[in-house]
């Protein structure tokens, strides 16, 4: 079993769709949660950063953590066509090593 | 930013390949990550001022340097056909491991 699992997707919705990615984890010793997303032939790049259980939002998009069922989301309002990406999911243990979910391609239709 | 060379490259199995990337000026950490087709990265290793200080779950025939001019290299010798992967270079300086920045990668094929 995978430390990080995270549904391959692919997600096609409209455009002006709510998406919510999710993804599951049995470390309990991740301690940093990040959301990254990743555009064809290019390197991921950051998206989100929380380190406690709760909700953060920027912009368009909130990242949701609950620690105690070890699972976490990515929520984007407002879905653009420029939203279609690989969105990976990654999380931090104390040795400050990135463990990464298997990442959800996600498609936005105009 | 960061940059990685070259943007693609095609080897037979059992052969020797040097990657290369160019990290962002004054990053003293850089992390090397292979990514199989429609999987997510996997940490291979960590270099910090020239000495590895981290490994993933990577065989030794996977070995890196890193040099004082802000440059490093990812080394595969006896190449395997599972060896076919993206390889993301990562570089942060200090902090944490979700300050760093990534590469475009290399495209490695292994016939």
């Amino acid at each position: 079993q995978k430390e990080v699992e995270q549904d391959p997707g692919p997600l096609s919705v409209p455009e002006g769709a709510i998406v919510s990615l999710n993804c599951t984890y049995s470390n309990s010793a991740f301690q940093y949660f990040m959301w990254y997303r990743q555009y064809s032939r290019k390197g991921p790049e950051l998206l989100m950063y929380t380190y406690s259980s709760g909700n953060k939002e920027d912009g368009r998009f909130t990242a949701q953590v609950d620690k105690s069922s070890k699972y976490i989301s990515l929520f984007i309002r407002d879905s653009q066509p420029s939203d279609s990406a690989t969105y990976l999911c990654a999380m931090i243990n104390a040795g400050n090593m990135l463990t990464f979910g298997g990442g959800t391609r996600l498609m936005v239709k105009p | 930013g960061v940059t990685q060379s070259p943007t693609h490259l095609i080897k037979t199995r059992g052969q020797q390949v040097t990657l290369r990337c160019s990290s962002q000026s004054g990053h003293n950490t850089v992390s090397w990550y292979q990514q199989a087709l429609g999987q997510g990265p996997q940490f291979i290793f960590q270099y910090y001022r020239e000495e590895e200080n981290g490994r993933g779950n990577f065989p030794p025939r996977f070995s890196g340097l890193q040099f004082p001019n802000d440059s490093s290299e990812l080394n595969v010798n006896a190449l395997e056909l599972d060896d076919s992967a993206l390889y993301l270079c990562a570089s942060r300086s200090g902090g944490g491991a979700d300050t760093q920045y990534f590469g475009p990668g290399t495209r490695l094929t292994v016939l």
